[in-house]
């Protein structure tokens, strides 16, 4: 079954700029879209199809895919997205698939 | 707005079953595919079950496939998981999702709150 694959921890500075990749065989060729789950809470979709913010969400978050790897980056980084992230993809053969998940520290 | 609603966990032995409900409200229920996706105790998130709107396309993961059964009932705003033959590591929360790709690449824009299952003797 495809996979993809996450750092397990990423970690930034207030106000800096955090990038969390995620990579899959030709992830480049399929949609790619980011969940942000912080600790007791139900996940939220911060990008859909690589890049694209769904209403409500601040325009700090943004997505990128190329060849194999997508990427999530959070602009001027508040301590308020300190969360788990999960990158989510499909190969569109079966059933959809997330990365393990990405741990941002905001430190 | 919308608004998704996961019911029917609890304790339950090993070896057993359980159904689980999720109650939709604030969009075409019938116009979109839907996903069940658990979460083990600490662990990330995995999605186990996707169904098309009319139910004619249905995908599980390896993990699950034959043990549980996905369903619908588009009349009555409502999905399902059957959940059978229950072990140990089916402990974790299950959620609902709405799936907000119209059948092109998945997008899980709505989540319910989830209903925790617990395997256990």
């Amino acid at each position: 079954s495809y996979e993809v694959t996450q750092p397990p921890s990423v970690a930034v500075s207030p106000g800096q700029t955090a990038s969390i990749p995620c990579s899959g065989e030709n992830l480049g060729n399929n949609y790619v879209s980011w969940y942000q789950q912080k600790p007791g809470q139900s996940p939220v979709m911060v990008i859909y199809q690589d890049g694209k913010r769904p209403s409500g969400i601040p325009e700090r978050f943004s997505g990128s895919s190329s060849g194999n790897t997508a990427t999530l980056t959070i602009s001027g980084t508040l301590a308020m997205d300190e969360a788990d992230y999960y990158c989510q993809a499909w190969d569109g053969n079966s059933i959809l698939v997330f990365g393990g998940g990405t741990k941002l520290t905001v430190l | 707005q919308v608004h998704l609603v996961e019911s029917g966990g609890g304790l339950v032995k090993p070896g057993g079953s359980l159904r689980l409900s999720c109650s939709v409200a604030g969009f075409t229920f019938s116009d979109y595919y839907m996903a069940w996706i658990r979460q083990a105790p600490g662990k990330g998130l995995e999605c186990i079950s996707h169904i098309s709107s009319g139910s004619s396309s249905i995908f599980y993961s390896d993990s699950v496939k034959g043990r549980f059964t996905i369903s619908r009932d588009n009349a009555k705003n409502s999905l399902y998981l059957q959940i059978n033959s229950l072990r140990a590591e089916d402990t974790a929360v299950y959620y609902c999702a709405r799936d907000g790709g119209y059948g092109g690449d998945p997008m899980l824009d709505h989540w319910g709150q989830g209903t925790l299952v617990t395997v256990s003797s």
